[in-house]
């Protein structure tokens, strides 16, 4: 069974803070997409990584991608506020299938 | 550029109704995809389409059709709505299939 799986699913933390969430996946895959959520919005690409060893920064975000491993992170640097979101992640398998994590679901306290 | 649009953004069906949920977008993308998302949830891939003309399913495609008749349009129809169908319901394009663009989303209730 392909799964997409996400830690942690909640995450809270204080402003100023480093953290990391992670993003499992059980089958091979090319090609990983990070993407933002805020409530009741549609999904914005953040990153989308595409061999093994990417590494892609925007910001005080970063994302990195071991494909032997079958792990993705999320690297968040000195959290701001603007930062609360929810973030998924999603792995492309066969071509076009697209299959999103459960997401983490972010929360920066001031 | 409009970008990825979809009507309606809200819906009430009673069960068994039908209704057609539309997906344009004017970015010229090959790709377009149908994906819906539960609450606290993430998105579950429909269908998909990799150009004019050709469909396939993705990972929940019971009770959906879609077509892709032309590159902008692809819209997803559902024919005998059901509880288990409310949802919110979000299309996107892309170039292929590298980043994608998604629509603001309609959110559909079955009563």
């Amino acid at each position: 069974e392909l799964k997409v799986e996400q830690n942690p699913l909640f995450l809270s933390m204080q402003e100023g803070k480093n953290y990391t969430i992670y993003c499992n996946y059980s089958t091979t895959s090319d090609r990983l997409y990070w993407y933002r959520q805020d409530p009741g919005k549609s999904l914005e690409s953040l990153f989308v990584l595409l061999s093994n060893g990417a590494v892609k920064q925007e910001g005080r975000l970063m994302a990195s991608l071991d494909t032997k491993a079958r792990l993705s992170t999320l690297h968040i640097t000195a959290a701001v506020h603007d930062l609360s979101a929810t973030y998924f992640c999603a792995v492309v398998y066969t071509g076009n299938q697209f299959y999103f994590g459960t997401g983490t679901s972010l929360t920066v306290i001031p | 550029n409009a970008g990825v649009t979809q009507t309606p953004k809200f819906r009430i069906l009673k069960i068994g109704q039908s209704m057609t949920l539309q997906c344009t977008q004017d970015m010229n993308h090959n790709y377009m995809y149908w994906y819906r998302q539960d609450p606290g949830m993430g998105l579950k891939l429909i269908y998909y389409s990799v150009g004019a003309g050709i469909t396939d399913k993705g990972e929940v495609p019971n009770g959906y059709n879609v077509s892709r008749s032309t590159t902008e349009d692809f819209p997803l129809r559902l024919e005998l709505a059901a509880p288990s169908q409310t949802s919110v319901y979000f299309c996107a394009s892309s170039y292929s299939s590298v980043e994608q663009f998604f629509g603001p989303g309609t959110r559909l209730t079955v009563l």
